[in-house]
């Protein structure tokens, strides 16, 4: 089955503790990105990746680092996370940017 | 600010109404797409737009793009309680993808 990956679901961290989201999808996509959806603000993007090893910044890349070092995984690390990244968090990919994109489930985070 | 406003942010409306949700923004897009939005779901695509004037129709659903292809409009006719959930507008500028604000349908039975 065609999908997009994302784990966890759902985390509860502390200010300042590293953490990893993972996303992972088997369609063979080249295009992958990370959104934050807030109430009002819709997806905005963080970052995304045109293809192995090719990133870059989205809208609201502070806070956030990536990296692309296979076709398929493309995970959204928090260094040092602050209680204004608390949100709910998507990765997406898609054949090239503009055709349809795939969403995963959802990360929904929340830092103290 | 966001590249792409949607208006209105919330709608609620009875079954059987027709309705009409705005996608605008000052750029040009070189394509547009809108999708849906379920409770504890990422979105999932409805329907994507190339053409300036451009309408599509899915069944009770018509979309259209504007002449300029800055602008685009969703409407839903005689609107059943599935159609609830939060829509979403996203185009791509030539350089970068960007997603619209949202509208959040509640279509009471």
């Amino acid at each position: 089955e065609a999908q997009v990956t994302q784990n966890p679901r759902y985390l509860i961290t502390v200010t300042g503790k590293k953490l990893t989201v993972t996303c992972s999808q088997n369609m063979n996509h080249e295009y992958m990105s990370w959104y934050r959806q807030d109430p009002g603000l819709g997806l905005r993007q963080i970052y995304y990746s045109m293809n192995v090893e090719v990133t870059d910044k989205g809208d609201v890349p502070e806070g956030y680092k990536v990296s692309r070092k296979e076709k398929r995984n493309f995970p959204l690390i928090l260094e040092s996370p602050s209680p204004n990244q608390t949100s709910l968090y998507f990765c997406a990919s898609s054949l090239i940017r503009n055709t349809e994109a795939f969403f995963g489930q959802g990360t929904r985070l929340t830092v103290v | 600010t966001q590249l792409l406003e949607q208006s209105p942010q919330f709608l609620s409306i009875q079954e059987g109404e027709n309705l009409t949700v705005y996608c605008n923004s000052s750029s040009v897009f070189s394509s547009l797409q809108w999708y849906r939005q379920e409770p504890g779901e990422g979105p999932v695509l409805l329907v994507t737009v190339v053409t300036g004037g451009e309408v599509k129709k899915l069944k009770r659903l018509t979309f259209q793009f504007g002449d300029a292809r800055k602008d685009s409009s969703l409407h839903i006719t005689a609107a059943q309680p599935g159609d609830t959930g939060l829509y979403l507008c996203a185009g791509d500028t030539g350089n970068q993808f960007y997603f619209g604000t949202g509208t959040s349908l509640t279509v009471i039975p």
